[in-house]
């Protein structure tokens, strides 16, 4: 099936440092989403983007997050500074129409 | 408050058995529901998608959706071990840019045994 790839699959990173997670999509989606999943528990919508624009985001997307796809390269998403609490595996997603495809995650440890 | 309660947080089936998931909304807004399926370690995988009142097969997976209780269901007929997951009900709402905005529940933990 349609495949969504994420680099880099796990980073350890110290508290206050900038951390950029990068997603390449599924290559005719036009679509775009990060999910937060923390211990395995439900995943947690971020936001997500269209035509290089955001088009919603949640509460959780924080001042601190920033998220962009220049000229359709990796959809990228930015922390920067991180914190304790933004320890968490990231998922971005990309969709066509309905239904989101997901990648493997990349799991974020903040230190 | 979460908008999508799955239940149970946890079910055991024998292989070759029937597995079955509950889901509700808490919100009427949400008129497009997924079940998502994921293994440890990994993102999770569109198993089904349902949109309309009534059941919904394909292949071992029954969907049954009922928009005026808000309650979502998946069946799994015949439960292999590589059924072992976890198992998320996902619902949106169709308007807008609110459409690709899951909502997920907090999961059903499968484990069928061999």
């Amino acid at each position: 099936g349609p495949k969504v790839l994420q680099i880099p699959s796990h980073q350890i990173i110290d508290m206050g440092q900038m951390v950029t997670l990068n997603c390449d999509p599924v290559s005719n989606h036009l679509y775009f989403y990060w999910y937060k999943q923390i211990l395995g528990q439900q995943m947690e919508f971020l936001v997500n983007f269209y035509n290089g624009k955001v088009m919603e985001k949640s509460k959780l997307f924080k001042d601190q997050f920033s998220v962009e796809r220049p000229d359709g390269s990796y959809f990228t998403l930015k922390i920067q500074p991180t914190a304790l609490e933004d320890s968490a595996v990231y998922f971005c997603a990309s969709s066509l129409q309905y239904t989101l495809y997901f990648g493997e995650g990349s799991r974020l440890i903040v230190v | 408050q979460q908008k999508v309660q799955q239940s149970p947080e946890s079910l055991s089936v024998p292989e070759g058995g029937m597995a079955s998931f509950n889901c509700t909304s808490s919100d009427r807004n949400f008129q497009y529901f997924w079940w998502y399926r994921q293994h440890s370690g990994e993102g999770p995988k569109a198993l089904m998608s349902i949109f309309s009142d009534g059941d919904k097969k394909e292949g071992r997976f029954t969907a049954h959706l009922n928009k005026a209780s808000l309650h979502v269901s998946l069946h799994i007929r015949d439960s292999q071990p590589s059924d072992s997951a976890l198992y998320f009900c996902a619902a949106s709402d169709p308007r807008g840019s609110a459409l690709g905005r899951l909502h997920f529940g907090a999961g059903t933990q499968l484990i069928v045994i061999p």
